[in-house]
């Protein structure tokens, strides 16, 4: 079936740590997101990518880092100069038609937590 | 400030009942408006999306509405059940995604 899926579902980090949470879809979609969510808030945007090895920072970039080597794959880490990272994290593949984004389709989301 | 308002920012009925969740905007020029449900603990799935011609669309016991010219959305849930309880997400589209906070709507028995 194709889909997008993230993992680790729960993930639990020690201070000074870094992170990786994966992101892969087989949905042939060129454009892939990462978002954050907390309590009462919107989905605020951390990085995205439009194209393979090419990626941009969103509005909330500081303290992560990307990198898309295959179409499929769009893997978030979360660095030790994030300093409050504990949050519900998703990824998104976003099918596009004639330059504009159509739909989103998300992972089940990974739920970081610092220890 | 953010493009994407949704009100109330929470909401409790009880099983059965209608309930009608509300979306404003400022984003322009404007693409397309979609309403995501997102279970607790889960990535938010798509429930409509409409584009800047259509005023109304629906799918099974929801129905979304489009005012382009007030620049207003509306998500009405007819005959709750208990498996509605989520948040609702409303995204507009003028090329990137602007996300709402969500409304968290709770069905009581």
């Amino acid at each position: 079936d194709g889909g997008i899926t993230q993992s680790p579902k729960y993930l639990f980090r020690k201070e000074g740590q870094n992170v990786t949470l994966s992101c892969e879809q087989n949905l042939n979609h060129d454009a892939m997101y990462w978002y954050r969510q907390d309590p009462g808030q919107g989905l605020r945007l951390i990085y995205y990518s439009q194209i393979v090895n090419d990626f941009q920072k969103g509005d909330i970039a500081e303290g992560y880092s990307v990198s898309r080597e295959k179409k499929e794959s769009f893997p978030l880490t979360v660095t030790s100069a994030q300093k409050n990272p504990t949050a519900f994290y998703l990824c998104a593949s976003i099918r596009t038609s004639g330059g504009m984004n159509t739909e989103a389709f998300f992972g089940q989301g990974t739920r970081l937590t610092v220890v | 400030k953010n493009q994407v308002e949704q009100s109330p920012q929470s909401l409790i009925i009880l099983e059965g009942k209608n309930c009608t969740l509300q979306c404003n905007y400022t984003v322009s020029p404007f693409s397309n408006l979609r309403w995501y449900k997102q279970d607790t603990g889960r990535g938010p799935v798509s429930l409509t999306i409409m584009t800047f011609s259509e005023n109304t669309k629906s799918n099974g016991r929801y129905t979304a509405t489009l005012d382009a010219d007030t620049k207003q959305s509306s998500l009405h849930i007819t005959a709750s059940q208990l498996s509605d309880s989520a948040s609702y997400i409303c995204v507009v589209s003028d090329g990137d995604m602007r996300f709402g906070a969500g409304t968290r709507l709770t069905v009581k028995p």
